[in-house]
């Protein structure tokens, strides 16, 4: 079965500073995707990243990167220039084929970071 | 313009009752899901529809049942509510069941 880990039960930063986050995963499969959301106090759930196991490239989106190293089966999230509005608690997610490897869906998440961002 | 949205935002009610949670996504998404948050922030996936046919039925108790009875719309009803039920209820949709989950606002069910 597969399994997310995420080690920092919580952080902290302080505004316009850097944080990493991270994540760990254990899976036998070669194809996957891995996704980092976030839930604000309002409890929404919003994407901020996706990456495709089969590229190399590290994902980005704005002040938003992620260091994947698929043969440590690492994922770690880094935020750069921290605002405030970034307190929230991320989850690190995973999703895997299913067994007869003809769909998708199932999300396993790790069991999230709280972030704070200090003024 | 709501993309994923759900009803009711809140639901408490006594144990034994029989509740529906209902999802609606306007997205164009063939692809919906349930999933749990427990009282430790712990999510899981209780159940997926593509293109309404049940693709994903995780190890969840027979008093849960989903329905579906268009691509756009996936309810969840339950039957004879325990506290252990107690939780907050996500609805999220996808296109096609590789695609990003986008989630609705969840909805915080307290069983009494």
């Amino acid at each position: 079965a597969q399994t997310v880990t995420q080690s920092q039960p919580e952080m902290s930063v302080q505004e316009a500073e850097t944080v990493t986050l991270s994540c760990t995963y254990d899976t036998s499969e070669s194809n996957y995707y891995l996704f980092w959301y976030k839930q604000p106090p309002s409890r929404q759930m919003i994407l901020v990243i996706r990456q495709e196991a089969y590229k190399q490239q590290n994902a980005t989106e704005n002040r938003f990167s992620v260091n994947f190293q698929k043969a440590a089966k690492s994922f770690s999230l880094k935020i750069s220039d921290s605002q405030l509005g970034d307190t929230a608690m991320y989850f690190c997610a995973f999703m895997a084929p299913n067994a007869g490897g003809t769909s998708y869906g199932k999300l396993t998440f790790g069991q999230g970071t709280i972030l704070t961002v200090h003024p | 313009d709501t993309a994923v949205s759900q009803t009711p935002k809140y639901l408490v009610t006594q144990m034994g009752n029989d509740k529906s949670i209902k999802c609606e996504q306007n997205l164009g998404h063939d692809t919906m899901y349930w999933y749990k948050q427990d009282s430790k922030k712990f999510l899981k996936i209780m159940f997926s529809y593509n293109n309404k046919e049940l693709i994903i039925n995780e190890t969840v108790p027979n008093r849960f049942s989903p329905k579906s009875p268009d691509k756009a719309h996936l309810n969840l009803h339950i039957n004879s509510l325990e506290l252990g039920d107690s939780a907050v209820y996500f609805c999220a949709s996808s296109l096609g069941t590789s695609g990003t989950q986008y989630f609705g606002p969840g909805t915080r069910l307290t069983v009494l």
